[in-house]
């Protein structure tokens, strides 16, 4: 069965400084790997996905995410934080066999300037 | 291009009441989703539709939600008899069908169901 696991509720880091929120996953077969960030009151906006191909892959809002397949992750990073950035943050994932996505519990990111 | 627009965007009923959930997805998009957002978690799949059939409904509690999308473009959900656990985000969202196992889905605002 498909799961995906985001170990820390909320990350906290200062305002230019890198940031990384946690995700790792578990599938049978290709991993497809999204991540989307929440406002408050408002939908999931898509920020970037893997599917196949570079392991490093750079999405909206300067965030990118590795993928790192011996260790089943997904983690997202960005290099300087902005208070802006602050949010929920959903990873996701996808199996070849099947049309549904699973998404993990959220990671609240916290940037205080 | 609009986005994926739902209503209402706040509901708050007493227990036993029924309640409806209206989405209209992106221009295009045959494939569309009912998530359910309860606080603290990740959104769950309710329901999935292409044009207007279900593709799963495995994790919709048929006893008292049901979904339609009859002409493959808007869709309703409800929900009869609700329950206090019903409470809840109720997310919609849309995606392309070329290549939908790889294709991102596009999210609605949500509608924040409060159960009394």
């Amino acid at each position: 069965a498909q799961s995906v696991a985001q170990p820390e509720d909320q990350v906290n880091v200062a305002e230019g400084n890198p940031l990384t929120v946690k995700c790792t996953y578990s599938v049978s077969g290709n991993p497809y790997l999204f991540w989307y960030v929440q406002y408050p009151n408002r939908g999931l906006q898509f920020l970037l996905k893997y599917i196949t191909g570079d392991n490093l892959v750079k999405g909206s809002y300067g965030f990118e995410a590795e993928f790192n397949k011996s260790q089943t992750s997904f983690h997202l990073k960005k290099p300087s934080a902005l208070v802006s950035d602050s949010a929920l943050y959903f990873c996701a994932v996808r199996d070849g066999s099947s049309y549904k996505l699973i998404f993990g519990s959220g990671t609240r990111l916290l940037v205080r300037p | 291009e609009a986005g994926v627009a739902q209503s209402p965007r706040y509901k708050i009923i007493e227990k036993r009441q029924s309640v409806a959930f209206w989405c209209n997805p992106i221009s295009g998009h045959a494939t569309l989703y009912w998530y359910q957002q309860i606080l603290g978690q990740g959104p769950k799949l309710l329901i999935q539709f292409q044009n207007n059939g279900v593709v799963d409904d495995s994790q919709l509690p048929k006893d008292r939600f049901s979904a339609e999308r009859l002409k493959g473009v808007d869709s309703t959900l409800k929900i009869q008899p609700a329950k206090l656990e019903d409470s809840a985000v109720y997310l919609c969202a849309s995606s392309s069908s070329q290549g939908s196992r790889y294709n991102e889905q596009f999210f609605g605002p949500g509608t924040r169901l409060t159960v009394l």
